[in-house]
């Protein structure tokens, strides 16, 4: 019944190598987010989706790369980790584009990543 | 840079007190949005209140939107234990991209 999940929850990983989390929603909406949370707390959108299109791209390095196979799916996948990408990942999803932002998000558990 | 910033940034009270965060912003809105996070979790929204609002409630919580100050507060009212997580505002710009813009955050604690 989990309206947006994120898989893996817990990614320990060693700097130089390539990872992908993947998100899910089973809740039918158009828009799908991910957003960066740093140590300090501050949550940050890196990419947004409408129907498998891309339609926000932050300034993020290039080595992120997402990737939406359907509406329900968001993926993001990181090449050549560095140790500044530990963080925790959130996907997020919203009803609309023209509306998404107007409208309440809801957001997955998080993958908390460890680059070491 | 950053848009909402929440003021304080941790608050300590007792069980059954009232809590009241502040969120103060940059430039016009749409709308501004609180979420709660529990440790280790993901965001939960709570309200959403629009720039022509000037007050919202839902169940023990209390939003006020002034827009010519470019603040809002939201106000727990006989506050839980269960209400100790961070709380943060987020804003939806008039003009650019349409995206959420977080603040840092209040971390409110309950005492039991």
């Amino acid at each position: 019944d989990t309206a947006v999940s994120q898989t893996p929850k817990y990614l320990v990983t060693q700097m130089g190598n390539d990872k992908s989390i993947k998100c899910e929603q089973n809740l039918g909406h158009d828009t799908m987010y991910w957003y960066k949370q740093d140590s300090k707390k501050f949550l940050k959108i890196m990419f947004s989706y409408n129907n498998k299109e891309l339609i926000i791209n932050e300034t993020v390095p290039n080595r992120f790369s997402p990737k939406s196979p359907d509406k329900a799916h968001l993926n993001l996948h990181i090449n050549s980790l560095e140790l500044g990408d530990s963080a925790v990942y959130f996907c997020a999803s919203s009803q609309g584009v023209l509306a998404g932002a107007q409208e309440t998000q809801y957001f997955g558990p998080g993958t908390r990543l460890l680059v070491l | 840079s950053q848009q909402g910033e929440e003021d304080p940034q941790a608050l300590s009270i007792q069980e059954g007190e009232n809590a009241t965060m502040n969120c103060s912003y940059k430039t016009s809105i749409n709308n501004l949005q609180w979420y709660r996070q529990n440790s280790g979790r993901g965001l939960v929204h709570l309200i959403l209140i629009r720039s022509n609002e000037r007050e919202k409630h839902s169940g023990r919580l209390r939003v006020t939107l002034d827009t010519s100050k470019k603040s809002s507060s939201l106000l727990i009212t006989a506050s839980r234990a269960a209400d100790t997580a961070s709380y943060f505002c987020a804003t939806v710009r008039i003009q650019g991209a349409q995206k959420l813009v977080f603040g840092q955050g209040t971390r409110l604690t309950i005492n039991p």
